[in-house]
């Protein structure tokens, strides 16, 4: 069974600082890697994509790849209220399956 | 751009019964998948379709649950008979390939087993 581990939280920041979100994975062969959001009672919506190694950025979000460490995270740079939500890790595999982590529940306190 | 449609939003039956749950992919999408999203869990892949074939069901349930996608657009997934651990949201989501494409997730129908 291919995993993805993530931190199930509650993390919680201040309004205004940086969110660190983590995941690691079991299947070395994966070769893309997703960060979704999900507001409570909401479906998945993408937003962040990552295939190689090193840092992508997107507005206020930075995804970072390291393949050795079998490692993916998400940094959300001025964090607001309503970047409350769970923040799923997905991998899609050599098998072409998408597996998803069991996120991790992020709370930004005003 | 019209997303993915799913029906019903909210289901509520007693164990031992069947239900069915129905996706109508973003037109032209040839992937649809299932997943099954458990309270405070990751969403599961159940069944990936490409067009009008199984490309992946090894998580599919088979005893109780069954899929279908006739004419490669709508599908429905089934359970019969429904226990009490199925309770969860159902996503359907779709892709325009079977590659690493963005899934596009439709709103999901939460089934509640009593």
């Amino acid at each position: 069974q291919k995993e993805v581990e993530q931190n199930s939280g509650p993390l919680s920041v201040p309004e205004g600082a940086i969110a660190s979100l983590n995941c690691t994975y079991s299947d070395r062969v994966s070769q893309s890697f997703f960060w979704y959001r999900q507001y409570s009672g909401k479906s998945p919506e993408l937003i962040m994509s990552i295939y190689s190694n090193g840092d992508k950025e997107d507005g206020r979000f930075t995804a970072q790849l390291n393949k050795a460490s079998q490692y993916v995270s998400l940094l959300i740079r001025d964090s607001q209220p309503s970047d409350s939500a769970t923040y799923l890790c997905a991998v899609h595999n050599a098998g072409n399956m998408l597996t998803f982590g069991g996120g991790t529940r992020l709370m930004v306190k005003p | 751009e019209a997303g993915v449609a799913q029906s019903p939003r909210y289901k509520i039956i007693e164990k031992r019964q069947s239900v069915a749950f129905w996706c109508n992919p973003i037109s032209g999408h040839a992937t649809l998948y299932w997943y099954q999203q458990i309270l405070g869990q990751g969403p599961k892949l159940l069944i990936q379709f490409q067009n009008n074939g199984v490309v992946d069901d090894s998580q599919l349930p088979k005893d109780r649950f069954s899929a279908e996608r006739l004419k490669g657009v709508d599908s429905t997934l089934k359970i019969q008979p429904a226990k009490l651990e199925d309770s969860a949201v159902y996503l359907c989501a779709s892709s325009p390939t079977s590659g690493v494409d963005t899934q596009y997730f439709g709103p999901g129908t939460r089934l509640t087993v009593l």
